[in-house]
């Protein structure tokens, strides 16, 4: 079957610190992979995507590579703000089928 | 501006009653979903409606009924039959385009908490 999972939050860093947010994915077939944020006692809002190997999302300074050899998908941001404390979710879709499939969710927590 | 809406924020049920979150977008958009969000879970699909007058179940869509008249609107009931109904609920929706996962797009969201 197909399934999600995130490395278990929660992650908390400094300000201007490294993130990586590790997400590694089970698919049968070419899925195309997502990064949305979730921001407090909000929706759900798409961060990046990238729908086939090799290929690199990126949006507000975050990046993730798209790597089918180890079957992952890692956020990663260079320098992290007070404003990026949400809570993260790695997806993933097949094919045609128009349903996303979750990991568990990564809350990040960035201290001034 | 263009979105998707729910409401109520919050919504309170008594044990035996059934209750209806609304859902409504005006991105004219094909395709519609409902999750479910547990705390420190990710998201679980419930039902999604890809047409009007059509809908299919999703991963857990024991308890719930859903209902797609219109393009725009995407009910969900709580029914009594599910038993463990207190968490978030999540509304999206997508463009509908074969072979090919268009972005969903997602709603604020509705807690539902049992009295």
């Amino acid at each position: 079957g197909n399934s999600v999972t995130q490395m278990e939050g929660p992650v908390t860093l400094s300000e201007e610190a490294f993130l990586t947010i590790n997400c590694t994915y089970t698919a049968t077939g070419y899925p195309s992979l997502f990064w949305y944020v979730q921001y407090p006692g909000e929706g759900l809002q798409l961060l990046l995507k990238a729908t086939k190997a090799d290929d690199k999302g990126s949006n507000k300074g975050f990046e993730a590579t798209y790597r089918k050899e180890t079957t992952s998908f890692h956020l990663e941001k260079g320098s992290v703000q007070v404003s990026d404390s949400a809570v993260y979710f790695c997806a993933l879709s097949v094919g045609g089928a128009q349903k996303l499939v979750f990991g568990q969710g990564t809350r990040l927590t960035i201290n001034p | 501006d263009g979105g998707i809406t729910q409401s109520p924020k919050y919504l309170f049920r008594k044990e035996g009653q059934n209750v209806t979150l609304s859902c409504e977008q005006n991105l004219n958009h094909d395709a519609m979903y409902w999750y479910r969000q547990d705390p420190g879970q990710g998201l679980r699909l419930i039902y999604y409606s890809q047409i009007v007058n059509d809908f299919q179940k999703g991963d857990i869509a024991e308890g719930y009924s859903v209902s797609r008249e219109k393009k725009e609107s995407f009910p969900l009931t709580v029914t009594s039959a599910q038993k463990n109904p207190t968490a978030f609920y999540l509304c999206a929706s997508s463009l509908l385009t074969e072979f090919k996962m268009e972005t969903q797009y997602f709603g604020p969201g509705t807690r539902l908490l049992v009295l």
